[in-house]
């Protein structure tokens, strides 16, 4: 089945505990990207990749790392998680810059820190 | 850089219709999409649109036009699960056409 994964989805965490949320896909998509999502301000983006070694700052990158090693993984690094981070993250896919196919989500991640 | 503006939430009695309106002003642009989300699901994909006119899916229609930038969700005889947000989404041109830009999204709630 094609889709995107993450892991874990729920995620409680102290301030300053580095962790990584990952995301795999299984559609041998170029472009990845992460959203966070919060309460009255829709998703917006933190960080996207248009291909292996190819990454670039979104809306809101502050606080956050990537990296893209090989196609399919792309991994959210919180170097010293704040209380701000908490949030609803979701990953996405994208075949190609073009067409109708637009996005596909993984589940979401769901992260507390406290 | 681009901004897209929707109602925040909207009300509709179930078997009826609502119209889900989204403008845009942005840099470029590739496309508009629309989402349907789930409270605490992940959004999935409901319509593409490119060129002015309007796109038919079933019970879901989507409208676009370019000169205006403006667009709207169509639903019809509207069903309890239907009650969702509704996500506006432009994609860019050129270098930033892998990028979804997303609007705040329209909450519709779906009353007997």
């Amino acid at each position: 089945e094609a889709q995107v994964t993450q892991n874990p989805r729920y995620l409680i965490t102290v301030t300053g505990k580095k962790l990584t949320v990952t995301c795999s896909q299984n559609m041998n998509h170029e472009y990845m990207s992460w959203y966070r999502q919060d309460p009255g301000l829709g998703l917006r983006q933190i960080y996207y990749s248009m291909n292996v070694e190819v990454t670039d700052k979104g809306d809101v990158p502050e606080g956050y790392k990537v990296s893209r090693k090989e196609k399919r993984n792309f991994p959210l690094i919180l170097e010293s998680p704040s209380p701000n981070q908490t949030s609803l993250y979701f990953c996405a896919s994208s075949r190609d810059r073009g067409g109708d196919y637009g996005y596909t989500f993984g589940s979401g991640t769901r992260l507390t820190v406290v | 850089g681009q901004n897209i503006d929707q109602p925040t939430e909207m009300t509709a009695t179930e078997g009826a219709i609502v119209q889900i309106n989204c403008t845009y002003q942005t840099s470029g642009f590739n496309g508009l999409f629309w989402y349907q989300q789930h409270a605490g699901e992940a959004p999935t994909f409901l319509s593409y649109n490119v060129l002015d006119g309007l796109e038919e899916k079933g019970r879901f229609s989507s409208f676009l036009s370019r000169s205006k930038g403006y667009s709207y969700l169509l639903l019809k005889e509207l069903q309890m699960k239907d009650s969702a947000s509704y996500l506006c989404a432009v994609r860019g041109d050129g270098a930033g056409s892998y990028q979804l830009t997303f609007g705040k999204g329209t909450k519709l709630s779906v009353i007997p």
